[in-house]
């Protein structure tokens, strides 16, 4: 079965920092490209960052570029987000989804970041 | 304000079916077949629908259907029921720098 499970959300400060984590089982999480999307708290989706299997190739929305790093460990079966400089408007749940940028197949219950001071 | 416009709302009667339509721009639904639709109900994940425009991944119902002309992507629920009652979100790849663009989303009430 495949699972995905987030960590590391709080609270946090604006212009303070974060790094979220994604445990992945039950599938070859290293032939996986993966993803971040979050959801503001009663609003929609939005896809914040992409990297693919080999961690070659990463985009980021432009709501974070610049701030946000996304990485892997493939030995770990791990996925990252470093967030840096939060402000309010990053509060949201943030959710790993294992797939191609344009769709993700599997969703983790994500993890809630709250910027508040 | 989302770069996919969809409905806010739409409504529909057991058994009836429903179409729900997300419009873009020559820069994403118009240029690309990576269209995705996803299905959250309230406090739940999201959950894949529909990929690649018309799609289903294993274990969705065919009840769902997607398709897609011109600007605009449509996500049809065929024979409706009480269980299908969520919020429904598309997405595009789009030529812009951020990639990847959702709708606002569209609250489907079964009667």
């Amino acid at each position: 079965e495949v699972q995905l499970v987030e960590s590391g959300g709080g609270l946090v400060q604006p212009g303070g920092s974060l790094r979220l984590s994604c445990a992945a089982s039950g599938f070859i999480f290293s032939g996986s490209d993966m993803n971040w999307v979050r959801q503001s708290p009663g609003k929609g989706l939005e896809w914040i960052s992409f990297i693919d299997k080999n961690a070659d190739k990463k985009y980021y929305a432009d709501s974070v570029k610049g701030r946000f790093t996304i990485s892997r460990d493939n030995t770990k079966n791990s996925l990252y987000l470093q967030m840096n400089n939060l402000g309010a408007e990053d509060t949201a749940i943030y959710y790993c989804g294992r797939g191609p940028a344009g769709w993700q197949d599997h969703w983790g219950q994500g993890t809630l970041v709250t910027v508040s001071s | 304000q989302s770069a996919l416009t969809q409905p806010a709302s739409v409504s529909g009667s057991p058994g009836q079916s429903i179409t729900i339509s997300c419009t873009g721009t020559s820069r994403d639904i118009g240029a690309y077949n990576y269209v995705a639709w996803y299905q959250q109900h309230p406090g739940k994940v999201p959950k894949l629908m529909i990929f690649d425009v018309s799609n289903r991944p294993s274990g969705v119902s065919t009840r769902f259907s997607g398709s897609k002309s011109g600007y605009t992507a449509s996500l049809t629920i065929s024979g409706l029921q009480a269980e299908d009652e969520a919020d429904y979100y598309c997405s595009s790849y789009t030529s812009t720098s951020t990639l990847v663009v959702f709708g606002g989303g569209t609250k489907l009430t079964v009667l």
